[in-house]
C-alpha cells in the first residue's frame, strides 16, 4: 500500500529553528509537495520537490531525497502565525496525491 | 468570484438525505477534485475531474457522485447521506501547469445526524 509518515505534533519556540520530516512509501513519484493549513481553514501551497535537494522560500525551505524516499520542511525564524498543520504530499505514478494526516505545529513564546 | 468558493460553509443533515455541495472556480483550471479531511487522516480523494466532460473516482467514491458539465463548477452529491460522511470536504483545482499545484476551496462542514 502507499503511505506517507510525518509527526502527528511538534512544539517549537518563537524565533527558533523547525524541522518537519516526511517519509513516504508510493507506486511512483512526480513530485513532492507541502502545504500549511490553519485552524478550520484550506490548505495552502508552501513548496514542490522533483528533484533532489533543497529549495528555499524565504523563512520556509524543502528538501528531498528520492532515493531514501524522505522529505523535510524547514521553518527559520519562527512566528506565531506559524502555527498550524503542515500537509506532506506525494504524486504517485496515477498523477494523484497521496496525503499524510499532517504535522500540527505548535509555537510557544 | 476570486479563486474557489464552496457552498454552503457548514449544513447538519439527517441520515437518509439527499445533499448536494457546491464547487466554483474563475481560474480555468482544468482539473478539478473532491477531498474529505476527518480528524488523523489524511484528505483522501473521492473524486476528481480532469476536463469538463469527464470524472473519475478517487480513492473513497462510495456514497458520492459528481458531474463536470462545464470548466468552473464541480458538485458533488451524496444521494443518501450516511453518519460516516460526516466531515469536511475541500473542492480544489489545478493548474496543469509543470507542477501541476492544486488549489484549494475554503471547505465544506457536513455533519450527517
Amino acid at each position: 500500500g502507499q503511505n506517507i509518515d510525518q509527526p502527528t505534533e511538534m512544539t517549537a519556540t518563537e524565533g527558533a529553528i523547525v524541522q518537519i520530516n516526511c517519509t513516504y512509501q508510493t507506486s511512483g513519484f512526480n513530485g513532492l509537495f507541502w502545504y500549511q493549513q490553519h485552524a478550520g481553514e484550506a490548505p495552502t501551497f508552501l513548496s514542490y520537490n522533483v528533484l533532489d535537494g533543497l529549495e528555499e522560500k524565504g523563512r520556509f525551505s524543502s528538501f528531498l531525497s528520492r532515493s531514501k524516499g524522505y522529505s523535510y520542511l524547514l521553518l527559520k525564524e519562527l512566528q506565531m502565525k506559524d502555527s498550524a498543520s503542515y500537509l506532506c504530499a506525494v504524486r504517485d505514478s496515477n498523477y494523484q496525491l497521496i496525503w499524510g494526516a499532517g504535522t500540527k505545529l505548535i509555537i510557544k513564546p | 468570484i476570486a479563486g474557489i468558493t464552496q457552498a454552503p460553509t457548514s449544513q447538519i443533515l439527517a441520515a437518509g438525505r439527499r445533499m448536494t455541495l457546491r464547487c466554483t472556480q474563475d481560474m480555468r483550471h482544468n482539473a478539478m477534485y473532491w477531498y474529505r479531511q476527518d480528524l488523523g487522516l489524511g484528505l483522501r480523494l473521492i473524486h476528481y475531474s480532469n476536463t469538463a466532460g469527464t470524472t473519475g473516482k478517487g480513492e473513497v467514491p462510495d456514497g458520492y457522485s459528481v458531474s463536470r458539465a462545464n470548466t468552473d463548477d464541480f458538485p458533488l452529491t451524496l444521494a443518501s447521506a450516511v453518519p460516516s460522511q460526516t466531515s469536511v470536504y475541500f473542492c480544489a483545482s489545478s493548474d496543469g501547469q509543470d507542477t501541476d499545484t492544486q488549489y484549494f476551496g475554503p471547505g465544506t462542514r457536513l455533519t450527517v445526524l
